[in-house]
């Protein structure tokens, strides 16, 4: 079964630090991957994802993420963290099936804080 | 464009009561929607696909005549958690994926979510 893994479930970064979320999945075949922001209180919203076209993909509020099907990984990155990206960010997988039917499995995703 | 809404966003009820949560996509039309439930501190678990104009389908473990789920229309799909406890207390989100694009890999769009409980 899929699957997909978040290490660290609080990561903290001082303002402008470097921001690095990890992602591993679990799967025969490359999925989709995605990256979604929560912030508190509120649904989740899109930042990322990756449907098997370039492996390096660029997001929203300077997001990016990196597909390394060697290392089964979906890390995300900012090179720059702001207060405002304190949240909770979730990675997710949809397996390849039939495009009417596709799930999303989360991970049990991560509290990123930012200090000033 | 991609809006989903949920209503209402919390809600208070009396054990026993049954409370219905609507969700809808605004400026899209949605033949697939989902439902999941977040515990606090935790992540979202899919409780059920709705399709429109069909019958639900329920996750493994995800009580069908406690949670039922209708979809009359390509806009609307309302969650109606039956005869409520204080163990259904929870924060459950929809989401719903955009009918007109169907490729595989799709974004799913989210609502902000409703807090449930139950007293």
């Amino acid at each position: 079964a899929q699957s997909v893994t978040q290490l660290g479930s609080h990561v903290s970064v001082s303002e402008g630090a470097l921001v690095l979320l990890r992602c591993n999945y679990s799967s025969s075949v490359p999925p989709y991957l995605f990256w979604y922001v929560q912030y508190p209180n509120q649904g989740l919203q899109l930042l990322l994802k990756y449907t098997s076209a370039a492996t390096l993909v660029k997001g929203i509020n300077g997001f990016e993420a990196e597909f390394k099907k060697s290392e089964t990984s979906f890390h995300l990155t900012k090179p720059s963290a702001h207060m405002s990206d304190a949240a909770e960010y979730f990675c997710a997988v949809s397996p390849k099936t039939s495009y009417n039917t596709d799930k999303l499995i989360f991970g049990t995703g991560t509290r990123l804080q930012v200090f000033p | 464009g991609a809006v989903v809404s949920q209503h209402p966003s919390r809600v208070i009820c009396k054990s026993g009561t049954s409370v219905k949560i609507e969700c809808r996509s605004l400026d899209f039309q949605a033949t697939t929607m989902f439902w999941y439930r977040q515990f606090p501190k935790q992540s979202l678990m899919l409780m059920a696909t709705s399709n429109e104009g069909s019958k639900a389908t329920y996750e493994q473990g995800v009580e069908k005549d406690k949670f039922l789920i209708n979809h009359a229309s390509l806009t609307l799909s309302t969650l109606t958690v039956t005869s409520a406890h204080p163990e259904d207390s929870s924060f459950y989100i929809c989401s719903a994926r955009d009918a007109a694009r169907l490729g595989a890999g799709e974004t799913q769009y989210f609502g902000p979510g409703t807090r449930l409980l139950v007293l």
